[in-house]
């Protein structure tokens, strides 16, 4: 079965400095999709980034980036220019491709901080 | 920009309960989910729906639970006679018309039960 696993329970980054997040995964699939989500202390779950692993090209969306190494499997996320607005549990997520379900199996979470 | 909504956003029972979560997914989305957040823990996977069926449950998806989408909007779940371990987070997710689309949660109702 699929686990991942996120070590970093909590974070703490300045307001303006560059954080990463780190994420493994397990799977004996070679194709799959990788999520990370963030929920602030309103409990919604919101998408920060996806990550196709037939793609070998780093997804971006603005501040926020990913290190992906497949090889490893191993799935940072990398906050630049964190803002206070940024606090939040972040939750790594993992998809199998082409399966006819499509559920996600989520981390346990690391709760991130940033200070002013 | 469309989105999932869930309510009630916080129901209260009594233990042995009966309580039914409602979503409404996006209009043009075709999968359903639930799943679950316990305080402080990591949100688990409950049950996948398409076609009007379960696709996938987890073990957590005991007897005491169900899901259906009654009147062609609505997706819900409910539980039958409620534990005090089923007080969690209970967030649908739906995604559109591929399995490999992006899943967009709704904002969770928060299930608490005395």
């Amino acid at each position: 079965a699929q686990t991942v696993t996120q070590s970093q329970p909590e974070m703490s980054v300045q307001e303006a400095e560059t954080v990463t997040l780190s994420c493994t995964y397990d799977t004996s699939e070679s194709d799959y999709y990788l999520f990370w989500y963030k929920q602030p202390p309103s409990r919604q779950m919101i998408l920060v980034i996806r990550q196709e692993a037939y793609k070998q090209q780093n997804a971006t969306e603005n501040r926020f980036s990913v290190n992906f190494q497949k090889a490893a499997k191993s799935f940072s996320l990398k906050i630049s220019d964190s803002q206070l607005g940024d606090a939040a549990m972040y939750f790594c997520a993992y998809m199998e491709y082409g399966g006819s379900q499509g559920n996600l199996i989520f981390g346990k979470g690391t709760k991130l901080s940033v200070k002013p | 920009e469309p989105e999932v909504t869930q309510t009630p956003s916080h129901q209260v029972t009594q233990m042995g309960q009966e309580v039914i979560l409602r979503c409404v997914p996006i209009s043009n989305h075709l999968y359903f989910y639930w799943y679950r957040q316990i305080l402080g823990q990591k949100v688990e996977f409950l049950v996948s729906f398409y076609n009007n069926e379960i696709s996938e449950k987890s073990e957590i998806f005991d007897d005491q639970f169900s899901v259906e989408r009654p009147d062609g909007s609505n997706f819900t779940l409910k539980i039958r006679s409620t534990k005090l371990e089923d007080s969690a987070m209970y967030f649908c997710a739906t995604h559109g018309d591929r399995v490999t689309d992006t899943q967009y949660f709704g904002p969770g109702t928060r299930l608490t039960v005395l």
